[in-house]
């Protein structure tokens, strides 16, 4: 399966600002696919990001909130942008990893645990 | 639309004793079907998948899960349970119908103990 090293692993952030997080992947995938998981709950799916077009995002996330870049097929960042306490959660990147045409699976990041205050 | 339903928030058992985590599923399609284990502040880790073949998938750590068809369900299970078991437990699906996406969808999450 696909090694992810995603970073960083946590951080506190002031309200009002911004927060770049990085997924590198250690081999090309089609799709990312980025999660949040606030406190206590399960995960949601915020976008999906496919290297040279925009990405993809589910009901409840914006661009202008959750900017995406997908420069190549081994690395994606998720900006989470103008924060509120509200978005303190675990943020992962996740991959979809065929081999040989069998799925196999879904491989994902270690997480970036952000607080904001 | 595609849906997963984990119904216990929490189970309990002794080590030793089998556990059982549940878990049903709706798809428009067939099924893609995982389940995750997250120990505290780490990332999710594969336990084991289902896409075709036999029934029963064994998979990582003792687990195994039995694919049911007609009851739409996805339990996972392990024999003998051990006090290194106790984490919150994901199941996720994804629809492999045409149209239905690379969309993975977790269920609530099923927090699992496991005592002495």
């Amino acid at each position: 399966s696909a090694v992810i090293s995603q970073k960083p692993s946590r951080d506190i952030c002031q309200r009002g600002t911004s927060l770049t997080i990085q997924c590198q992947v250690d081999s090309q995938v089609t799709m990312m696919f980025w999660y949040r998981q606030q406190p206590g709950q399960s995960l949601t799916l915020i976008a999906t990001a496919n290297q040279g077009s925009e990405a993809t995002y589910e009901s409840g996330f914006v661009i202008d909130k959750f900017p995406i870049s997908r420069p190549n097929l081994t690395f994606s960042t998720l900006t989470v942008s103008n924060m509120s306490p509200e978005d303190s959660s675990i943020y992962l990147c996740s991959v979809e990893k065929d081999r040989g045409g069998d799925k196999d699976g879904y491989t994902f990041g270690s997480g970036t645990r952000l607080t904001v205050v | 639309a595609q849906s997963v339903a984990q119904p216990e928030d929490q189970v309990n058992v002794a080590e030793g004793n089998p556990l059982t985590v549940k878990c049903t599923y709706s798809v428009s399609g067939n099924p893609y079907l995982f389940w995750y284990v997250q120990y505290p502040n780490r990332g999710l880790q594969f336990l084991l998948k289902y896409i075709t073949g036999d029934n029963l998938v064994k998979g990582s750590y003792g687990f195994e899960a039995e694919f049911n068809k007609s009851q739409t369900s996805f339990h996972l299970k392990k024999p003998s349970a051990l006090v290194s078991d106790s984490a919150l437990y994901f199941c996720a699906v994804r629809d492999l119908s045409t149209g239905g996406g690379n969309k993975l969808t977790f269920g609530t999450g099923t927090q699992l103990k496991v005592e002495l």
